[in-house]
């Protein structure tokens, strides 16, 4: 069981909006802890799709954003498309632990 | 462009070492900017950190691996390693190192994160 929860999935249709949250703990995202997300497609390694809560790497589209509040913190997506069907991860630190936390993982589909 | 490469045996035995060495490229594993990582993926699941070194040989584990891990690095070589003990068929998994890090533009956020990748090496535990 992951220190972050996600929802196993999300669908949606081509040019839709979606969404996937992240739930935390007080000890991690609540305790201030910044929230990072990435993109794993279909037989590759992660790839950092957002970093500190809100911001794009370069060459990661404005369709893809992020946002934090209080314990949580959330992916949004917008303009879906094909190519975006992929498992999506977010990621933090928890004192707790110590160290780094990774969320379950929400594989989105594109229908 | 930093890249990572994972290397290591594919097959490892029941009850025995786990041992993947990572090569660093197009970067300096002894920048004091990062941290290097270690990551497993078991076939279908989610990801789990496994631990973290600083080029000093600072180290930190996730608890729930911590008696059976060890991670080194090899400035001369620019590599670090990994050494997961006493394993068992739960830890078949992909196996990933990536840097770690968590400043950009001038700016230095509260946690650290994983960037790039390396392209991750499968080991399945088996007799």
């Amino acid at each position: 069981q992951s220190v972050l929860t996600q929802p196993p999935s999300v669908s949606g249709t081509p040019g839709q909006r979606v969404t996937i949250s992240c739930t935390g703990t007080s000890s991690g995202i609540g305790a201030g802890y910044d929230v990072h997300w990435y993109q794993q497609l279909p037989g590759t390694a992660p790839k950092l799709l957002i970093y500190g809560n809100n911001n794009r790497p370069s060459g990661v589209p404005d369709r893809f954003s992020g946002s934090k509040s209080g314990t949580s913190a959330s992916l949004a997506i917008t303009g879906l498309q094909a190519e975006d069907e992929a498992d999506y991860y977010c990621q933090s630190s928890d004192s707790s632990l110590s160290g780094s936390v990774f969320g379950g993982g929400t594989r989105l589909t594109v229908l | 462009q930093v890249q990572l490469q994972e290397s290591g045996p594919g097959l490892v035995k029941p009850s025995e070492t786990l041992s993947l060495t990572c090569a660093v490229s197009g970067g300096a594993i002894s920048s004091s900017t990062y941290y290097w990582g270690w990551i497993r993926q078991p076939p279908e699941k989610g990801l789990e950190w496994i631990g973290t070194i600083y080029y000093t040989g600072s180290t930190n584990y996730n608890p729930s691996l911590k008696s059976r891990v060890s991670i080194s690095v090899d400035t001369s070589n620019n590599q670090f390693s990994l050494r997961l003990s006493s394993v068992t068929a739960a830890d078949t998994a992909l196996y990933y190192c990536a840097r770690r890090g968590g400043c950009y533009g001038g700016r230095c956020y509260s946690s650290d994160w994983f960037d790039p990748w390396g392209q991750g090496i499968l080991v399945t535990v088996t007799s």
